[in-house]
């Protein structure tokens, strides 16, 4: 079965500072990754996803994220960190399997200081 | 505007009640989801439906029933059998991966209802 692993629970970067949020997948295929937001109390919204194609996905907000098939890796970047990022962080990966299903990763919490 | 609801956003009960949740969606979607978040855990799949009159058990079903009678609605009912109901209920929905061909469609998520046992 498939699973996913963000081995950040939580990551405080300065505002301003870049972002990388780690995010890696056990999935046997060609996988279906994406990237969640999620702010307190509210929603999942998404960032961006890979299908195929180009590794390098852009996605809203000015994030990106990087498919690496040898590292079983796909890691979220933003080269600048805005107060308004702070939020919970979600990898998933769709699962061929079971029609749509995702799988998600348990989430890393990024805090930003001023 | 486009978009899924859940009702309400704030729910308390008391052991041994059943309750049910709301999810209504108005995107044409064929597939709707119900998830369950507990800090620390990430989202865990409760039970699907990839069509009206269909829906599947996912990894932590036991306690809780669906009902797809119709395309924009998935209610959710936690029953007394749910040991730990208290937790954060994320509903969503997709497009069908039939109608997609090859791949897996996005999933767009509503606000949430939070569940408390008093």
């Amino acid at each position: 079965a498939q699973s996913v692993t963000q081995p950040d629970i939580h990551i405080t970067v300065s505002e301003g500072a870049s972002l990388e949020l780690r995010c890696n997948y056990s999935y046997g295929a060609t996988p279906y990754l994406f990237w969640y937001v999620q702010s307190p109390g509210q929603g999942l919204q998404l960032l961006l996803k890979y299908f195929s194609g180009d590794t390098l996905v852009q996605g809203i907000k000015g994030f990106e994220a990087e498919f690496k098939r040898s590292q079983s890796s796909f890691n979220l970047r933003k080269p600048s960190v805005h107060w308004s990022d702070a939020a919970e962080y979600f990898c998933a990966v769709g699962d061929m399997e079971y029609g749509n299903k995702l799988v998600f990763g348990a989430g890393t919490i990024l805090r930003v200081k001023s | 505007d486009g978009g899924i609801t859940q009702s309400p956003k704030y729910l308390f009960r008391k052991e041994g009640q059943n309750v049910t949740l709301s999810c209504e969606q108005n995107l044409n979607h064929d597939a709707m989801y119900w998830y369950r978040q507990d800090p620390g855990q990430g989202l865990r799949l409760i039970y699907y439906s990839q069509i009206v009159n269909d829906f599947q058990k996912g990894d932590i079903a036991e306690g809780y029933s669906v009902s797809r009678e119709k395309k924009e609605s998935f209610p959710l009912t936690v029953t007394s059998a749910q040991k730990n109901p208290t937790a954060f209920y994320l509903c969503a929905s997709s497009r069908s991966r039939t109608s997609l061909g090859l791949g897996i469609a996005e999933q767009f998520f509503g606000p949430g209802t939070r569940l408390t046992v008093l």
